[in-house]
């Protein structure tokens, strides 16, 4: 079954924590792309990725990292640096102008 | 400074009745316009792609149109279902390297039967 698949569907952080949200597809898509998304914004780019071992910032970088070691794999670190990071993140890849989407993380802080 | 806006209100309607939903941008030249599905907690779903040079594009009952001079986007749902419930998004290209999308807020339809 092809796809996108984000883990943990929802995750709880702690002040000053950092959490990793992973996202494997098995699409053979060379492009992946972090989105965030906060209630009534639109999708916000934070990483994308067009190739293993490259990656570029997005337009809300800050407080985040990621890396790109294998094709699959295209993991989100929120840092602790974030300050405000309760939101839906979405990974998605894209081929042929077209973007497909993982199920999405929805993250807390509490 | 680069906006692309939907109306975020949300779009009740009857159902049997076309939606039509509208997608602005300023300061933007896309090459490509296209618009996603999106249910509650759940990622986008890519419906349609529209190109600069392209006025319409039909996809079973959902018709878009582009217009670069008005640098609008309409999006339509003709005959309308209760399945058709969801947030609509339109997104564009920036024209940048890497096939760097932007993204609307989405606008929200309730078709009620």
């Amino acid at each position: 079954d092809g796809g996108i698949t984000q883990s943990p569907k929802y995750l709880f952080r702690k002040e000053g924590q950092n959490v990793t949200l992973s996202c494997e597809q098995n699409l053979n898509h060379d492009a992946m792309y972090w989105y965030r998304q906060d209630p009534g914004q639109g999708l916000r780019l934070i990483y994308y990725s067009q190739i293993v071992n490259d990656f570029q910032k997005g337009d809300i970088a800050e407080g985040y990292s990621v890396s790109r070691e294998k094709k699959e794999s295209f993991p989100l670190t929120v840092t602790s640096a974030q300050k405000n990071p309760t939101a839906f993140y979405l990974c998605a890849t894209q081929v042929r102008l077209e973007a497909f989407f993982g199920q999405g993380t929805r993250l807390t802080v509490v | 400074s680069q906006k692309i806006e939907q109306n975020s209100e949300a779009l009740n309607i009857q159902e049997g009745k076309t939606a039509t939903l509208t997608c602005n941008y300023t300061n933007y030249s896309p090459a490509y316009l296209q618009w996603y599905r999106q249910d509650p907690g759940r990622g986008p779903v890519f419906l349609l792609l529209i190109r600069e040079n392209e006025k319409e594009k039909r996809k079973e009952r959902l018709k878009v149109t582009f217009d670069t001079t008005l640098k609008q986007s309409l999006f339509h749902i003709t005959a309308s279902q209760p399945a058709d419930s969801a947030t609509y998004l339109c997104a564009l290209d920036r024209g940048a390297a890497g096939n760097k999308l932007t993204f609307g807020g989405g606008t929200r339809v309730l078709v009620k039967p």
